[in-house]
């Protein structure tokens, strides 16, 4: 089965709101974690990232918490905007004797209201 | 700096036919990863590779699939006697993997096969 999911299969909010799209994971070996922005009809893009030894890290408007105890990651996307419309993975970097994978959740379907 | 290319766009394919997914990683990258990601769900990881090297197939059905990275030139994700179930979009995604578990993999633009 997978190892990542999320809480929440969509989400709607209103342009300027705050947006917080949840996920959790239960390998607690991982130690590298990825939030990935997906748009109709394109590949996933990297948004940001957060090693295990870290439980919070901002970029621009974005910020990734990793809660390490309960085994569950938060993106939050400040002052959404229209633009921010589209479905965002999680994805925990497995790895195995040697190899590494990507395993992904079902996704979070954003959408922002005008 | 070019990101991960991926061609065709869009493949269709009748049922038996052949097809042929062709990845050419970022400029400095050696490592390609392919995953497979059907309609409303999430990718899933099919084959890992190296330059020359199979390094996790673990992802990847034992037939009719078949994955390779040659020495020069792009990485290519074979289909053999395609089937209706094979009708998904293809992602290759590219790392530098500098340090283990910790390299970020960017992804291509995807091939998405119908098979009709």
């Amino acid at each position: 089965g997978e190892n990542v999911g999320l809480h929440l299969p969509t989400l709607s909010v209103q342009e300027g709101d705050n947006s917080i799209i949840n996920c959790a994971y239960s390998n607690s070996a991982s130690d590298y974690f990825i939030w990935y922005k997906q748009e109709s009809g394109k590949g996933p893009q990297f948004i940001i990232d957060i090693r295990s030894n870290m439980d919070k890290r901002q970029g621009q408007r974005v910020t990734v918490l990793l809660n390490k105890t309960v085994k569950h990651l938060s993106l939050q996307i400040a002052a959404t905007q229209p633009g921010d419309s589209a479905v965002y993975f999680c994805a925990e970097n497995l790895t195995q004797g040697g190899s590494e994978k990507l395993v992904f959740g079902k996704g979070t379907k954003l959408t922002v209201n005008p | 700096n070019a990101g991960v290319m991926q061609n065709p766009r869009h493949l269709v394919r009748r049922r038996g036919q052949e097809a042929r997914l062709r990845c050419s990683p970022m400029k400095g990258h050696s490592h390609v990863y392919w995953y497979r990601q059907l309609p409303e769900e999430g990718l899933k990881f099919m084959v890992y590779l190296q330059k020359e090297n199979i390094i996790d197939e673990s992802g990847m059905p034992k037939e009719r699939f078949s994955a390779e990275f040659p020495k020069e030139g792009p990485s290519i994700l074979r289909i053999q006697q395609v089937v209706r179930g094979d009708s998904a979009a293809y992602f290759c995604a590219s790392s530098p993997r500098v340090a283990a578990s910790t390299d970020t993999q960017y992804f291509g633009p995807g091939t998405r096969l119908t098979v009709l």
